[in-house]
Protein backbone atom coordinates (compact mmCIF):
# COMPACT_ATOMS: atom_id res chain seq x y z
CA UNK A 1 0.00 0.00 0.00
CA UNK A 2 1.44 3.39 -0.89
CA UNK A 3 -1.18 5.11 2.02
CA UNK A 4 -1.87 8.59 1.21
CA UNK A 5 -0.08 9.90 -1.87
CA UNK A 6 0.47 14.31 -2.59
CA UNK A 7 1.31 15.73 -5.27
CA UNK A 8 2.97 18.16 -6.27
CA UNK A 9 6.06 18.08 -3.30
CA UNK A 10 6.71 22.34 -3.92
CA UNK A 11 4.83 24.76 -5.78
CA UNK A 12 5.56 28.42 -6.32
CA UNK A 13 2.31 29.99 -7.14
CA UNK A 14 1.87 33.94 -8.21
CA UNK A 15 -1.22 36.21 -6.41
CA UNK A 16 -4.06 35.41 -7.84
CA UNK A 17 -2.93 32.30 -9.52
CA UNK A 18 -5.15 29.63 -9.01
CA UNK A 19 -4.10 25.51 -8.23
CA UNK A 20 -5.07 22.15 -7.17
CA UNK A 21 -3.42 20.02 -4.73
CA UNK A 22 -3.35 16.54 -4.92
CA UNK A 23 -4.45 14.02 -2.25
CA UNK A 24 -5.33 9.72 -3.01
CA UNK A 25 -5.82 7.09 -0.30
CA UNK A 26 -5.53 3.53 -1.15
CA UNK A 27 -6.65 2.21 2.24
CA UNK A 28 -10.11 2.43 1.54
CA UNK A 29 -10.61 5.06 4.38
CA UNK A 30 -13.76 7.29 4.60
CA UNK A 31 -12.89 9.86 6.02
CA UNK A 32 -10.22 12.37 4.41
CA UNK A 33 -8.71 15.34 5.77
CA UNK A 34 -7.01 18.35 4.68
CA UNK A 35 -4.97 20.19 7.04
CA UNK A 36 -2.33 23.29 7.12
CA UNK A 37 0.71 24.28 8.79
CA UNK A 38 2.39 27.10 9.49
CA UNK A 39 5.93 27.73 10.48
CA UNK A 40 6.25 27.14 14.39
CA UNK A 41 2.18 26.34 14.55
CA UNK A 42 0.18 23.08 14.92
CA UNK A 43 -2.04 21.58 11.87
CA UNK A 44 -4.83 23.48 11.53
CA UNK A 45 -8.21 21.86 9.65
CA UNK A 46 -9.09 23.45 6.48
CA UNK A 47 -12.15 20.84 5.02
CA UNK A 48 -12.99 17.38 5.65
CA UNK A 49 -15.14 14.22 4.35
CA UNK A 50 -16.84 11.58 5.60
CA UNK A 51 -17.30 9.86 2.12
CA UNK A 52 -17.69 10.32 -1.57
CA UNK A 53 -20.10 13.20 -2.09
CA UNK A 54 -20.03 14.42 1.59
CA UNK A 55 -17.39 17.13 2.50
CA UNK A 56 -17.57 19.61 5.43
CA UNK A 57 -15.90 22.45 6.74
CA UNK A 58 -12.96 22.59 9.38
CA UNK A 59 -11.53 25.37 11.33
CA UNK A 60 -10.03 27.80 8.40
CA UNK A 61 -12.10 27.21 4.86
CA UNK A 62 -12.01 30.32 3.72
CA UNK A 63 -10.01 30.71 -0.09
CA UNK A 64 -10.28 27.13 -0.22
CA UNK A 65 -12.45 24.69 -1.91
CA UNK A 66 -12.87 20.51 -2.13
CA UNK A 67 -14.74 17.89 -3.37
CA UNK A 68 -15.27 13.75 -2.97
CA UNK A 69 -15.77 12.39 -6.28
CA UNK A 70 -14.38 8.57 -4.89
CA UNK A 71 -13.58 7.49 -1.91
CA UNK A 72 -9.61 7.64 -3.05
CA UNK A 73 -9.12 11.13 -4.03
CA UNK A 74 -9.68 14.61 -2.00
CA UNK A 75 -8.32 17.29 -4.28
CA UNK A 76 -8.07 20.31 -2.73
CA UNK A 77 -8.77 23.89 -4.77
CA UNK A 78 -7.39 27.46 -4.28
CA UNK A 79 -8.85 30.14 -6.48
CA UNK A 80 -7.26 33.31 -5.68
CA UNK A 81 -3.83 32.36 -4.12
CA UNK A 82 -2.91 34.87 -1.42
CA UNK A 83 0.38 35.19 0.31
CA UNK A 84 -1.24 34.26 3.64
CA UNK A 85 -1.91 30.95 1.81
CA UNK A 86 2.10 30.29 1.85
CA UNK A 87 2.27 27.06 4.42
CA UNK A 88 3.19 23.46 4.03
CA UNK A 89 -0.76 21.31 3.58
CA UNK A 90 -1.08 18.14 4.42
CA UNK A 91 -3.78 15.77 3.59
CA UNK A 92 -5.03 12.69 5.74
CA UNK A 93 -7.35 9.64 5.77
CA UNK A 94 -9.00 7.49 8.67
CA UNK A 95 -11.21 4.61 8.18
CA UNK A 96 -13.55 6.22 10.83
CA UNK A 97 -14.38 9.41 12.64
CA UNK A 98 -12.35 9.00 15.82
CA UNK A 99 -9.69 6.56 14.15
CA UNK A 100 -6.16 7.33 13.79
CA UNK A 101 -5.32 9.53 10.84
CA UNK A 102 -2.94 8.87 8.32
CA UNK A 103 -0.93 11.80 7.04
CA UNK A 104 0.43 12.27 3.51
CA UNK A 105 4.04 13.59 3.14
CA UNK A 106 2.97 17.40 2.80
CA UNK A 107 2.47 19.81 0.24
CA UNK A 108 5.08 23.17 0.46
CA UNK A 109 3.20 26.11 -1.41
CA UNK A 110 5.14 29.48 -1.53
CA UNK A 111 2.78 32.41 -2.38
CA UNK A 112 4.78 35.29 -4.01
CA UNK B 1 -8.01 30.95 21.74
CA UNK B 2 -5.70 27.91 21.98
CA UNK B 3 -7.46 24.75 23.13
CA UNK B 4 -4.68 22.69 23.08
CA UNK B 5 -1.30 24.36 24.53
CA UNK B 6 2.13 22.75 24.39
CA UNK B 7 4.08 25.46 26.24
CA UNK B 8 8.01 24.09 25.59
CA UNK B 9 9.02 24.58 21.94
CA UNK B 10 11.87 22.33 21.72
CA UNK B 11 13.71 19.92 24.61
CA UNK B 12 16.74 18.41 24.89
CA UNK B 13 17.84 15.16 26.18
CA UNK B 14 20.79 12.95 27.00
CA UNK B 15 20.33 9.61 24.99
CA UNK B 16 19.24 6.44 27.38
CA UNK B 17 17.49 9.17 29.70
CA UNK B 18 13.83 9.79 29.80
CA UNK B 19 11.81 12.49 27.72
CA UNK B 20 9.01 13.75 29.09
CA UNK B 21 6.76 16.10 26.77
CA UNK B 22 3.95 18.21 28.32
CA UNK B 23 0.43 19.14 26.97
CA UNK B 24 -2.56 21.18 28.24
CA UNK B 25 -6.09 21.61 27.29
CA UNK B 26 -8.81 23.83 28.09
CA UNK B 27 -11.78 22.12 26.26
CA UNK B 28 -13.67 19.50 29.04
CA UNK B 29 -15.22 18.30 25.37
CA UNK B 30 -12.56 16.69 24.59
CA UNK B 31 -12.35 12.77 25.10
CA UNK B 32 -9.22 11.31 23.57
CA UNK B 33 -6.33 12.41 23.28
CA UNK B 34 -3.31 11.69 20.56
CA UNK B 35 0.60 12.20 19.99
CA UNK B 36 2.21 12.38 16.83
CA UNK B 37 5.58 12.58 15.60
CA UNK B 38 6.72 14.31 12.51
CA UNK B 39 10.33 14.26 10.76
CA UNK B 40 11.62 16.83 8.49
CA UNK B 41 9.82 17.08 4.97
CA UNK B 42 7.26 14.37 6.40
CA UNK B 43 4.18 13.95 7.58
CA UNK B 44 3.44 13.44 11.45
CA UNK B 45 2.80 9.94 12.01
CA UNK B 46 0.63 8.23 14.70
CA UNK B 47 3.04 7.15 18.16
CA UNK B 48 0.38 6.50 20.67
CA UNK B 49 -3.22 7.52 21.72
CA UNK B 50 -5.71 7.54 25.04
CA UNK B 51 -9.16 7.66 26.07
CA UNK B 52 -10.28 10.17 28.23
CA UNK B 53 -11.95 7.13 30.41
CA UNK B 54 -8.14 6.33 30.98
CA UNK B 55 -5.35 7.56 32.98
CA UNK B 56 -2.42 5.17 31.75
CA UNK B 57 -1.82 3.90 28.33
CA UNK B 58 1.49 2.39 27.29
CA UNK B 59 3.41 1.07 24.24
CA UNK B 60 6.95 -0.19 24.49
CA UNK B 61 8.98 2.92 25.00
CA UNK B 62 6.22 5.39 25.33
CA UNK B 63 3.58 5.93 27.83
CA UNK B 64 0.71 8.90 27.70
CA UNK B 65 -0.59 9.92 31.73
CA UNK B 66 -3.63 11.38 31.45
CA UNK B 67 -4.71 13.92 34.22
CA UNK B 68 -8.55 14.99 33.40
CA UNK B 69 -8.50 17.08 36.29
CA UNK B 70 -5.74 18.78 35.72
CA UNK B 71 -6.16 18.97 31.64
CA UNK B 72 -3.40 17.91 31.17
CA UNK B 73 -1.41 15.04 29.38
CA UNK B 74 2.23 14.20 29.14
CA UNK B 75 4.52 11.51 26.78
CA UNK B 76 6.91 9.78 28.44
CA UNK B 77 9.79 7.85 26.20
CA UNK B 78 12.39 5.69 27.97
CA UNK B 79 15.21 4.99 27.37
CA UNK B 80 15.43 8.09 24.91
CA UNK B 81 17.69 7.19 21.24
CA UNK B 82 18.95 9.34 18.76
CA UNK B 83 15.71 8.27 16.43
CA UNK B 84 13.36 9.68 18.45
CA UNK B 85 14.43 12.93 17.68
CA UNK B 86 11.45 14.87 15.77
CA UNK B 87 8.65 17.07 16.52
CA UNK B 88 6.23 15.73 18.87
CA UNK B 89 2.64 17.59 18.43
CA UNK B 90 -0.59 16.60 21.02
CA UNK B 91 -3.76 16.79 19.89
CA UNK B 92 -6.87 15.95 21.22
CA UNK B 93 -10.46 14.72 19.81
CA UNK B 94 -14.18 16.25 20.18
CA UNK B 95 -16.96 15.61 18.33
CA UNK B 96 -18.30 18.63 16.78
CA UNK B 97 -22.09 18.96 16.29
CA UNK B 98 -22.45 21.99 13.84
CA UNK B 99 -19.91 19.92 11.51
CA UNK B 100 -21.43 16.23 12.41
CA UNK B 101 -17.97 14.34 12.92
CA UNK B 102 -15.08 14.59 15.59
CA UNK B 103 -12.46 17.19 14.94
CA UNK B 104 -8.56 16.68 15.94
CA UNK B 105 -7.29 19.96 17.46
CA UNK B 106 -3.27 20.12 17.50
CA UNK B 107 -0.59 21.87 19.74
CA UNK B 108 2.06 23.73 17.92
CA UNK B 109 4.53 21.14 18.69
CA UNK B 110 7.95 20.17 20.66
CA UNK B 111 11.03 19.75 18.89
CA UNK B 112 12.58 16.89 20.90
CA UNK B 113 16.59 16.35 20.17
CA UNK B 114 18.28 13.61 21.97
CA UNK B 115 21.78 13.56 22.06
CA UNK B 116 24.11 10.69 21.42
Amino acid sequence: NAGVTQTPKFRILKIGQSMTLQCAQDMNHNYMYWYRQDPGMGLKLIYYSVGAGITDKGEVPNGYNVSRSTTEDFPLRLELAAPSQTSVYFCASSIGPEETQYFGPGTRLLVL
Amino acid sequence: DQQVKQNSPSLSVQEGRISILNCDYTNSMFDYFLWYKKYPAEGPTFLISISSIKDKNEDGRFTVFLNKSAKHLSLHIVPSQPGDSAVYFCAASAYHSGAGSYQLTFGKGTKLSVIP
